[in-house]
């Protein structure tokens, strides 16, 4: 069974542009959630797709978004991208179960520059 | 609302040294509770989680956590480390009625020496 996969892996960006973030989660999970990890705040929870409706979002600016389309995959979008955005961007896939059987994609490296 | 402390940002260890990683957490609702292991430029690794039931969890890779609820602590603990086990490691809680995001600590980076 494939796990969670995450594309790019690696990002660079310039200031100012828009970036987009894939996730296509283990087969038959229809959750999927993302993180932001930096070494100044560690990890944060963006936000949380089931059934392609946004259940829960996390204390971030309204240009971090995402979506989910019908197959589960997401998407997670940023606009007008800062410094700051420079992260690794988890995704986690889970049945339903929330936390309790989540895992975890590798992960993109975006570095805006 | 819910918060998780990990004292020990680096703990350095001699290889099949006995180890322990501390957790403690806060919160005013029940939570289930989780250790994580990151090596370098990957994602994260489950290691063991805590539901319900015996408060001594034993997760892969040799790892065991013990849950202590007066003390709202989850310490990892594994009792031979190997140069292997040199990565991050986060503890993390999630509200058990609403389990749909981990609140994670800052990390214990665990460097095992030969």
């Amino acid at each position: 069974k494939a796990g969670v996969t995450q594309t790019p892996r690696y990002l660079i960006k310039t200031r100012g542009q828009q970036v987009t973030l894939s996730c296509s989660p283990i087969s038959g999970h229809r959750s999927v959630s993302w993180y932001q990890q930096t070494p100044g705040q560690g990890l944060q929870f963006l936000f949380e797709y089931f059934s392609e409706t946004q259940r829960n979002k996390g204390n971030f600016p309204g240009r971090f978004s995402g979506r989910q389309f019908s197959n589960s995959r997401s998407e997670m979008n940023v606009s007008t991208l800062e410094l700051g955005d420079s992260a690794l961007y988890l995704c986690a896939s889970s049945s339903g179960q929330g936390t309790i059987g989540a895992f975890f994609g590798q992960g993109t490296r975006l570095t805006v520059v | 609302a819910q918060s998780v402390t990990q004292l020990d940002s680096q703990v350095p260890v001699f290889e099949e040294a006995p180890v322990e990683l501390r957790c403690n957490y806060s919160s005013s609702v029940s939570v289930y509770l989780f250790w994580y292991v990151q090596y370098p430029n990957q994602g994260l690794q489950l290691l063991l989680k805590y539901l319900s039931g015996s408060t001594l969890v034993k997760g892969i890779n040799g790892f065991e956590a013990e849950f202590n609820k007066s003390q709202t602590s989850f310490h990892l603990r594994k009792p031979s480390v190997h140069i292997s086990d040199t990565a991050e490691y986060f503890c993390a809680v999630s509200d058990m009625d609403s389990s749909y995001k981990l609140i994670f600590g800052s990390g214990t980076r665990l460097l095992v020496r030969p």
